[in-house]
């Protein structure tokens, strides 16, 4: 695997339902980042994270749940979203929180709440 | 007003073309501007980014920043039905937190 890889690449949940969202980067970066991409409406910054920790909450409701077990990996926990937060989620890394401006990113998570 | 404003199109041009993609600010603060391209699908590829004002070019993409007018450009010279895509602009006021364009959707037609 190269670069940034997202899975599952689709997803559809319920309002109940509690699901995972995960984001693996083979490119020995140490900072991550999580966006969403709705429909007609820019990107948008959600959490960032450098040397696993939380450095950036952009706002995000409580439902959304970010965890960084190691500077390889992240994953997007969720539960009891609603139908607005349908959406392409997105992952990216760049090598530290200071070259924010050189991000990669993943294929994204295609969101689907009903 | 929007920080960032990009018209999202469809721009459509026939191949070898000069593709011409804008982007207007209203923020003066912003200092690294940047352009991604996205195919269908996908999730954003970088293309190129500034610092400040001036030009940058590589192979067969110039992106000029003109920071009096808050403007940016990207320019994409003989254009070839792979430069299909939707092109965003995003730019930093020196922190992490980017702001985007909608996005300008491309086609390049053989």
């Amino acid at each position: 695997e190269t670069g940034v890889t997202q899975t599952p690449r689709h997803l559809v949940m319920g309002m109940t339902n509690k699901k995972s969202l995960k984001c693996e980067q083979h490119l020995g970066h140490n900072a991550m980042y999580w966006y969403k991409q709705s429909a007609k409406k820019p990107l948008e910054l959600m959490f960032v994270y450098s040397l696993e920790e939380r450095v950036e909450n952009n706002s995000v409701p409580s439902r959304f749940s970010p965890e960084c077990p190691n500077s390889s990996h992240l994953f997007l926990h969720l539960h009891t979203l609603q139908p607005e937060d349908s959406a392409l989620y997105l992952c990216a890394s760049s090598q530290d929180q200071d070259s924010y401006y050189e991000q990669y990113f993943g294929p994204g998570t295609r969101l689907t709440v009903t | 007003q929007k920080e960032v404003e990009q018209d999202p199109g469809p721009l459509s041009v026939p191949e070898g073309a000069i593709v011409s993609l804008n982007c207007t600010y209203s923020n003066s603060a912003f200092q690294y501007f940047m352009w991604y391209r996205q195919y269908s699908r996908k999730g954003p590829e970088l293309l190129m980014y500034t610092y400040s004002s001036g030009n940058k070019e590589d192979g067969r993409f110039t992106a000029q920043v003109d920071k009096s007018s808050k403007y940016i450009s990207l320019f994409i010279r003989d254009s070839q039905p792979s430069d299909s895509a939707t092109y965003l602009c995003a730019m930093y006021r020196g922190s992490y937190i980017p702001t985007f364009g909608r996005g300008t959707s491309l086609i390049v037609h053989p």
